[in-house]
């Protein structure tokens, strides 16, 4: 089957760094996702990757390693506005996205 | 750029009542668009994947005669609920996937707002 997995929950500080892990198991690999989801609001694209490698754009880097199936978000200075949710989507064989669960993440002062 | 609309962004109606949703994609064409449902906590899940001019692709466990969807043109994407009842209240999100040259497969998705839909 597959499967996408996340952390449930995470908290950082403000001004801290933080690093959110995504695991998969897919049926071939188009491509991995990161979107960042407010309460209550539709996601909103972060980042793609599809080669190996940290693609970096501003605060926020996302890494990919296909032969372990890993890729990591990494979040800098943190602000108290990243409090939300980030979801991790890969694209399948048939060009399906799969979602993970998305993990929460809670920034405290 | 890739702003996607979506309208109403919530909906309060009575059971047995039908709810059109609509989803434009305001500064790109965009040949295929998702339907997406999420309860509370919980992830997104995939209702279909529409195509303009053709029939949309449902996802199993979806009922195609309860969830309308029309692709009429390569900006506007419908969702119709028609006779709705409280099990169906959900936040509703469409998203579009901008063109990328020969092969728009791998393009980001970008969602709408939402919508959300509450029956009583």
């Amino acid at each position: 089957g597959q499967n996408i997995d996340q952390p449930t929950e995470m908290t950082a500080t403000e001004g801290a760094i933080v690093q959110i892990n995504c695991t998969y198991q897919t049926s071939g690999f188009n491509g991995l996702f990161w979107y960042q989801q407010h309460a209550g609001e539709a996601p909103t694209f972060l980042s793609y990757n599809v080669l190996d490698g940290l693609e970096e754009k501003g605060r926020f880097s996302s890494f990919l390693s296909r032969s372990k199936g890993y890729s990591y978000l990494l979040l800098k200075e943190l602000q108290m506005k990243d409090s939300a949710s980030y979801l991790c989507a890969v694209m399948d064989s048939n060009y399906q996205l799969i979602w993970g669960a998305g993990t929460k993440l809670i920034i405290k002062p | 750029g890739a702003v996607v609309s979506q309208h109403p962004s919530w909906v309060i109606c009575k059971s047995g009542t039908s709810v059109k949703i609509e989803c434009r994609s305001l500064d790109f064409q965009a040949t295929t668009m998702f339907w997406y449902r999420q309860f509370p906590k919980q992830s997104l899940m995939l209702m279909a994947t529409s195509n303009e001019g053709s029939k949309a692709t449902y996802e199993q466990g979806v009922e195609k005669d309860k969830f309308l969807i029309n692709h009429a043109s390569l900006t506007l994407s419908t969702l119709t609920v028609t006779s709705a009842h409280p099990e169906d209240s959900s936040f509703y999100i469409c998203s579009a996937r901008t063109q990328g040259g020969s092969d728009d497969s791998n393009q980001p998705q970008h969602f709408g707002d939402g919508t959300r839909l509450s029956i009583l």
